[in-house]
């Protein structure tokens, strides 16, 4: 069965440190999606990225970058020179069939940017 | 604009009431879902819709109900609410993947707070 992890629940850093979250997924699927989702304090859920299990590229989206090692089965965020504004929880999640679009979700990391 | 609404934001209700939370998106989407959330689980699927009349459980469809008349709407229904409801949900839809070639990006909902007391 599909489970991500995401072992730390709560980070707090002082604006400008970059920051990472670690993301750790088990699947048995040879094809799957990962995912990143950002929910401010306002609550609703934003996308930030998808990955295909056959691209392990790294991506890089001005302050955000991604990092996606399947040896490793992991799927880390790090967040670059951190502002106030990424203070939000941070949600990882997978899909394994092609067809079936569920997403699993990990616990999530609340993460807080102090001034 | 593209969007999924979902109403109400916020109730309040008593254990017994029977509610329904209503979901609706303009996108034409095939694929639908309802995920509820709570602190340190993350958002758990309750129920999908893969078409219109084709419901499926997910992993914590106890208590709830749903239906799929309409392309557009997936509305869910908490029969005899208990306090165990009580969490944020939300509503979720997409293209079907291979309707779209690629894996469906979830458009959520901006999520419905419930209290059942």
């Amino acid at each position: 069965a599909q489970k991500v992890t995401q072992a730390q629940t709560e980070i707090s850093v002082v604006e400008k440190e970059d920051v990472t979250l670690d993301c750790v997924y088990e699947t048995r699927d040879t094809t799957y999606y990962l995912f990143w989702y950002k929910q401010p304090p306002s609550g609703e859920l934003v996308f930030l990225i998808r990955r295909n299990s056959f691209d392990e590229q790294n991506e890089i989206s001005g302050r955000y970058s991604w990092n996606f090692q399947k040896s490793t089965s992991s799927f880390n965020f790090t967040i670059t020179a951190s502002q106030v504004v990424d203070s939000a929880v941070y949600f990882c999640a997978l899909s394994e069939h092609q067809g079936a679009q569920k997403l699993v979700f990990g616990q999530g990391t609340r993460l807080t940017i102090n001034p | 604009e593209a969007q999924v609404t979902q109403n109400p934001r916020y109730l309040i209700t008593v254990t017994g009431k029977k509610l329904t939370v209503t979901c609706s998106q303009n996108m034409n989407h095939e694929y639908m879902s309802w995920y509820r959330q709570d602190p340190g689980l993350g958002l758990r699927q309750i129920y999908y819709s893969m078409n219109v009349e084709v419901t499926d459980k997910g992993d914590v469809p106890e208590g709830y109900k749903v239906s799929r008349k309409e392309k557009r709407n997936f509305p869910l229904i908490l029969e005899s609410p208990s306090p165990n409801q009580t969490s944020l949900y939300f509503c979720a839809s997409s293209l079907l993947v291979w309707a779209s070639g690629r894996t469906g990006e979830l458009f959520f909902g901006e999520g419905s707070r419930l209290t059942v007391l």
